[in-house]
């Protein structure tokens, strides 16, 4: 069964740090692409960044751009989300998803989705 | 930056209707596109992919058409279990969601 378990969410201030892992199993993990996409409450769904199979290519949203790093770890089947410089308007639900396969060298939509975890940036 | 417009936002509708709910890009996707349901507190479930790619395990009465511009969700008869958001997706290196289309019971 394919799973990908989120961790890592809480309470930050303006301007801190979070590290968000995500746990995958049931699947060959370095065969696909991953991503993590976020909402806000209340709010809809908002595409955040993508990585491709070995880590190579990465891709971000504008307004996280030099804040958030992706990056994955193919040997022990975890992403990950660094955020940095973090702000109100990335209070959200952060959701860790494996793309679907295409044949081609793009990402396919996310076809299996974490349960996400809650992130609060506030004083 | 591609964005996409879905239409209506809000939808009411009874069990057994057919509905559609439509996905403009501003510009050219091809079939890279995408349907999704979410309920609340629940993670979005993966409905088509590929415009018109019928996901595994999900039930007929959803349809997927278009490509280009222009796209449509299609629900051929309401369950009580279709009450729910659908959004559309772009999906590429760089992808965006649509706003939404909450989908309420008559």
């Amino acid at each position: 069964e394919v799973q990908v378990v989120e961790s890592g969410g809480g309470l930050v201030q303006p301007g801190g740090s979070l590290r968000l892992p995500c746990a995958a199993s049931g699947f060959t993990f370095s065969s696909y692409w991953m991503s993590w996409v976020r909402q806000a409450p209340g709010k809809g769904l908002e595409w955040v960044a993508n990585i491709n199979q070995d880590g190579s290519e990465k891709h971000y949203v504008d307004s996280v751009r030099g804040r958030f790093t992706i990056s994955r770890d193919n040997a022990q089947n975890s992403l990950f989300l660094q955020m940095d410089s973090l702000r109100a308007e990335d209070t959200a639900v952060y959701y860790c998803a494996k793309n679907r396969g295409t044949g081609y060298p793009r990402p396919g939509p996310p076809d299996y989705w974490g349960q996400g975890t809650l992130v609060t940036v506030s004083s | 930056d591609i964005q996409l417009t879905q239409s209506p936002s809000t939808l009411s509708a009874s069990v057994g209707d057919r509905v559609t709910i439509t996905c403009r890009a501003t510009q050219n996707i091809n079939s890279w596109l995408a349907w999704y349901q979410q309920k609340p507190g629940k993670a979005p479930k993966l409905l088509i992919y590929k415009a018109s790619g019928l996901e595994s395990g999900v039930p007929s009465r959803f349809s997927g058409s278009g490509s280009g511009t222009e796209f449509t969700l299609t629900i051929s008869s309401l369950q009580p279990d279709d009450f729910a958001t659908y959004y559309c997706q772009h999906f590429d290196t760089y992808s965006t969601f649509g706003q939404g289309t909450k989908l309420e019971i008559k």
